[in-house]
């Protein structure tokens, strides 16, 4: 049982425009983790969010961890065709260390050029 | 690359045999963590290990599935008597115990069975 949704499932726009993909829950986590993940790879940490509120920049992607801490975001602005990927969220439930993350459903992400 | 590592990277095999994974985890890092991933899912929990200790089970990890970390350092996964619903991407991760610890991934091993 999956108990983060993403949305939406699959996404497919034009290089350079903005997007957002949403991470929910009705269970509160401790931290939340974005994962990017390749064709027949590992998935590849992007952020760690720990704050209720929190929002945090990676160049190009601004990740926002809900004020109750069920709910994140992930928004891409001026989307480049490199961004394609799988995209997963990830939730913690102890503040003593990650032990199992519960992933979300991912959303997979494609930038036509 | 020092990063997590696993072997095979593929693996196919027919329904009834056994199958060993491999991972070999980051060195300092005292936690493994094992998931498998099926086809347009994210990746589900299977078991982690906190040095040589299994510390949690997932109510997935059937008794035909064990996993080792006999002296702390690399893991293995067994799976016997396999069936064609084990086919999925067995990832592993390895991290370091602490406060807001992270979890590094290996490659993963595709698993097809036949």
């Amino acid at each position: 049982t999956q108990l983060l949704e993403q949305s939406p499932q699959f996404l497919s726009i034009q290089e350079g425009e903005n997007l957002t993909v949403y991470c929910n829950s009705s269970s509160v986590f401790s931290s939340l983790q974005w994962y990017r993940q390749e064709p027949g790879e590992g998935p590849v940490l992007l952020v760690t969010v720990v704050t209720g509120g929190e929002v945090k920049k990676l160049k190009r992607l601004t990740f926002q961890f809900g004020d109750a801490r069920k709910d994140s975001s992930l928004h891409i602005t001026a989307a480049q065709p490199g961004d394609t990927g799988l995209y997963l969220c990830a939730g913690a439930r102890t503040n003593f260390g990650n032990e199992k993350l519960t992933f979300g459903t991912g959303t997979r992400l494609t930038i036509i050029p | 690359d020092t990063g997590v590592s696993q072997d095979p990277r593929h693996k196919i095999t027919k329904r009834g045999q056994n199958v060993t994974f491999r991972c070999d985890p980051i060195s300092e890092h005292n936690r493994l963590y094992w998931y498998r991933q099926t086809l347009g899912q994210g990746p589900e929990f299977l078991t982690y290990f906190q040095n040589e200790a299994q510390l949690e089970k997932s109510r997935l990890l059937s008794d035909r599935f064990s996993a080792e970390r006999p002296k702390g350092s690399f893991s293995t996964l067994e799976i016997q008597r396999t069936e064609q619903g084990d086919s999925a991407m067995y990832l592993c991760a390895s991290s370091f115990f602490g406060i807001q610890e992270t979890q590094y991934f290996g490659p993963g091993t595709r698993l097809l069975v036949l």
